[in-house]
């Protein structure tokens, strides 16, 4: 089965300083895309980051990066300079092809909260 | 513009009520998605169409139907409304590989 493993429920960060959130997945293909969404209390989803499995370089967005170790199935997300507005859930995700079509699978999410 | 919009955003109703939630994308896709997050926040796909075909049927019960009349459109009908059934309903479009949300339909059944 393809799965997603966020492997910390909730997580904590004092304003300003880093936060990596942990996610590790298992699939067998080799070309895939995997992503971060945040969903707010608003509960909207908003994509945070994206990375495709072929590019060996980490995708950045401003303060949010992310440490993807293809061999090991790793795709962690780091937060830096956390601020108050990024306390969230976050949900990493990868997208595989099924039956013709291509649907998200999601982990089970990490609560981030951030401390003033 | 919204890109993706649900209606409605809340849905308050009794069991074994019919009731439906209504989705469109203004972004041209050609695929569109039915998620379901439960109440432990989990977020797991029921349905995908690909341009009003259905290809994606996650095992839901036959009380859910969706309904794809155009491209843009994908609503989502469900009778017999039960208690099991309150979460909050996600529909998504995707264009390439990146996906766009609703802001999603709380349902709570009582």
């Amino acid at each position: 089965a393809q799965t997603v493993t966020q492997s910390q429920p909730e997580m904590s960060v004092q304003e300003a300083e880093t936060v990596t959130l942990s996610c590790t997945y298992d699939t067998s293909e080799s070309d895939y895309y995997l992503f971060w969404y945040k969903q707010p209390p608003s509960r909207q989803m908003i994509l945070v980051i994206r990375q495709e499995a072929y590019k060996q370089q980490n995708a950045t967005e401003n303060r949010f990066s992310v440490n993807f170790q293809k061999a090991a199935k790793s795709f962690s997300l780091k937060i830096s300079d956390s601020q108050l507005g990024d306390a969230a859930m976050y949900f990493c995700a990868y997208l595989v092809e099924e039956g013709g079509s291509e649907k998200l699978v999601f982990g089970k999410g990490t609560k981030l909260t951030v401390n003033p | 513009d919204t890109a993706v919009s649900q209606t409605p955003k809340y849905l308050v109703t009794q069991m074994g009520n019919d009731k439906s939630i209504k989705c469109e994308q203004n972004l041209g896709h050609d695929t569109m998605y039915w998620y379901k997050q439960d109440s432990k926040k989990f977020l797991k796909i029921m349905f995908s169409y690909n341009n009003k075909e259905l290809i994606i049927n996650e095992t839901v019960p036959n009380r859910f139907s969706p309904k794809s009349p155009d491209k843009a459109h994908l609503n989502l009908h469900i009778n017999s409304l039960e208690l099991g059934d309150s979460a909050v309903y996600f529909c998504a479009s995707r264009g390439g590989s990146e996906a766009f949300f609703g802001q999603g339909t709380r349902l709570t059944v009582v």
